[in-house]
């Protein structure tokens, strides 16, 4: 079974509106975090935001937040007031830790198209 | 603080030639990871380093062997590079993730 799973191979949103990539995650660990990267079409992954598992808060950075469930193991990322540079790949993540080392998983990704 | 640097940036490769790929961190991480990234495949982790001495391996280690130099470098080679090794391979470090800016390989 995949540990992290985007069901969402491409979106489309309209420039200024917001958009809901979703993320569900599978795992046994109490202690572990999520993560979101962007990958725009020049290739470099750039981080977004991060949740650990005990955070009580959903975590937020400017126009990115995370919508994060627990009881549903979901980790959404929300983008707010979609600009034309938000087209790109993102990429969900988790860490769990093993033994002291943090053993990274990533999604397949979802492809973000801004249209003016 | 260049962050997390990779070279080369892009390389061709015949079926059977070796090379290194490196990669240099000036963060003082701990941990360091290498990647490989295929076309809807998301990233797949290849080998790990949690610190300086120690390493892994991840979900795909075969055909790829890693060095550990000192905390700041963490080396991925392939004795004898095979066509499926095709991919863009990243370099990250931290639990955070810090990414490398990749490298292009082609096998052919």
């Amino acid at each position: 079974a995949q540990k992290i799973t985007q069901t969402q191979p491409g979106m489309f949103v309209q420039e200024k509106e917001a958009v809901t990539l979703d993320c569900t995650y599978d795992t046994s660990d109490q202690s572990y975090g999520l993560f979101w990267y962007k990958q725009p079409s020049s290739g470099e992954m750039i981080f977004l935001i991060y949740q650990g598992s005990y955070d009580e808060q959903n975590a937020t950075e400017g126009r990115y937040s995370l919508n994060f469930q627990k009881a549903r193991k979901s980790a959404n990322l929300v983008i707010s007031a979609s600009q034309l540079g938000d087209s790109a790949m993102y990429f969900c993540a988790m860490r769990e830790g093993m033994g002291g080392s943090y053993i990274p998983t990533f999604g397949r990704g979802t492809s973000l198209i801004v249209h003016p | 603080n260049a962050g997390v640097t990779q070279t080369p940036k892009f390389q061709v490769l015949k079926t059977g030639q070796s090379m290194t790929l490196q990669c240099a961190q000036d963060m003082n991480h701990n941990s360091m990871y290498w990647y490989r990234q295929d076309p809807g495949m998301g990233l797949r982790l290849i080998y790990y380093s949690a610190s300086e001495g120690t390493t892994d391996k991840g979900e795909v280690p075969n055909g790829y062997n890693v060095s550990r130099l000192n905390k700041r470098e963490f080396s991925l080679r392939l004795e004898s590079a095979a066509p499926s090794q095709t991919s863009v391979y990243f370099c990250a470090s931290s639990g955070e993730q810090f990414f490398g800016p990749g490298t292009r390989l082609t096998v052919l």
